[in-house]
């Protein structure tokens, strides 16, 4: 079975950092592409960023390009989100989601458990 | 960006009802459309892809259409545990974009 377990959310104070993470098992990790996605309180669903398979392209929503990182260590299953310059627009649960491709554009079939950042003074 | 225009934003059926939900996107995305269905505090599930294909383990009663830019999602007899809200989400384009949700709730 495909299990993803996210982790690292907290309460940050704006302009702070904060780096997610998530622990990918029951699929061959380094063959699919990986996604962050979030859902501020009561709101919809939000893409935030993705990662190639190997790690070599990273995409990302205008909302967050230049402040958030995606990244991927293939050797320990593990997808990282590092979020920086927060404001309280990015409070949310995070979650991450694998891509059914090695490129994102395969489509989103299983999704981790979610991690509440909030970005409050 | 590709806009993913869901309707309607709620609903409310009786037990063994059949509902509608639509997605109609801003531009061609061929069949590259899943649905997925939310429960409070959960993660989202993966219920269609490919606009028509059924998941795995999902029930007969869900089920999928559309090609282009018009989509159909059916619950052909709604059932208690379908109480949740459902998404649409477009994958033939980055950035991916969802529709704004469809709440159902059992009258």
């Amino acid at each position: 079975d495909v299990h993803l377990v996210v982790s690292g959310g907290g309460l940050v104070r704006p302009g702070g950092s904060l780096r997610l993470s998530c622990a990918a098992s029951g699929f061959t990790f380094d063959t699919h592409a990986m996604n962050w996605v979030r859902q501020a309180p009561g709101k919809g669903l939000e893409w935030v960023s993705a990662i190639s398979a190997s790690g070599g392209s990273t995409y990302y929503a205008d909302s967050v390009k230049g402040r958030f990182t995606i990244s991927r260590d293939n050797s320990k299953d593990s997808l990282d989100l590092q979020m920086d310059s927060l404001t309280a627009e990015d409070s949310a649960v995070y979650y991450c989601a694998k891509d059914r491709g090695s490129f994102p554009g395969g489509g989103l079939d299983y999704w981790g458990q979610g991690t509440l950042v909030t970005a409050s003074s | 960006d590709i806009q993913m225009t869901q309707s309607p934003s709620s609903l409310s059926a009786s037990v063994g009802d059949s509902v509608t939900i639509t997605c109609q996107a801003s531009q061609d995305i061929s069949k590259y459309l899943n649905w997925y269905q939310q429960k409070p505090g959960k993660a989202p599930k993966l219920l269609i892809s490919d606009a028509s294909n059924l998941e795995t383990g999902v029930p007969t009663r869900f089920s999928g259409s559309g090609y282009g830019t018009d989509f159909t999602f059916t619950v052909g007899s709604l059932q208690p545990e379908d109480i949740a809200t459902y998404y649409c989400l477009q994958y033939d384009n980055l950035p991916l974009t969802f529709g704004g949700g469809t709440k159902v709730e059992v009258k």
